[in-house]
């Protein structure tokens, strides 16, 4: 059962454009999303997150937009650069009865090719 | 301030054999969680512990296990290795681990099971 899901396996942009990337839930506890960079064989990197109660959260170039009725996070990069490029995860974690203590529910991730 | 470390970086064993890894959270952080990183499964939770306290536990055999010390440091094992438990292994950090509290990741301990 994988409650967070990343439908598009690869995205490529060309420098300069937008990079939207985009990720579903079904799990309704879930009140705080995250995205992470990550390269090979290292660990992922935090980007930005939301809580559920915001619909909008804004860093540098970074923006993630969260639509709770419709369980659905994005992730867009203004302006996109080649250093971008990495496999993107968003995760999400939810409070029920203290069982989610610690635990980040991922996605399988998005490969962003950012051309120059 | 440093971010979270994790030794060895990478590591070798054949079947049968057991392993520890390490993790150190960043300063201030007492929580302390595991996960396991397959081609296959992706990026999976292992454990969560809190001041030496494990609180959660993801879907894996017992084979798996982990401790934390007061430092808030933290051990994962593995015994009685399998060819299927090669994978990237990755501890993150929080302050206390509520579902809102951003958890930072270590680099990972590549472990090859022969």
């Amino acid at each position: 059962d994988q409650q967070v899901k990343q439908n598009s396996p690869s995205l490529s942009v060309q420098e300069g454009r937008i990079s939207i990337l985009n990720c579903d839930y079904t799990n309704s506890m879930f009140d705080y999303f995250l995205w992470y960079k990550k390269y090979p064989a290292e660990g992922p990197t935090f980007l930005i997150s939301i809580s559920s109660i915001k619909d909008k959260n804004e860093d540098g170039r970074f923006t993630v937009f969260l639509n709770k009725s419709a369980k659905h996070l994005s992730l867009h990069i203004v302006p996109s650069q080649p250093g971008d490029s990495a496999v993107y995860f968003c995760a999400a974690s939810g409070y029920a009865g203290g069982t989610s203590y610690g635990k980040l529910t991922f996605g399988q991730g998005t490969i962003l090719t950012v051309h120059p | 301030k440093a971010g979270v470390t994790q030794t060895p970086r990478y590591l070798i064993k054949t079947r049968g054999q057991q392993v520890t890894l390490s993790c150190s959270p960043i300063s201030g952080h007492r929580s302390v969680s595991w996960y396991q990183q397959t081609p296959g499964q992706g990026l999976q939770f292992l454990f969560e512990y809190f001041s030496e306290t494990q609180r959660n536990k993801g879907n894996f055999p017992g084979r798996f296990s982990g401790r934390q010390f007061s430092n808030s440091r933290s051990e994962m094992n593995v015994s009685t290795l399998e060819l299927g438990d090669s994978a990237l292994y990755l501890c993150a950090s929080s302050f206390v681990g509520p579902s809102t509290d951003t958890q930072y990741f270590g680099p990972g301990t590549r472990l090859t099971v022969l």
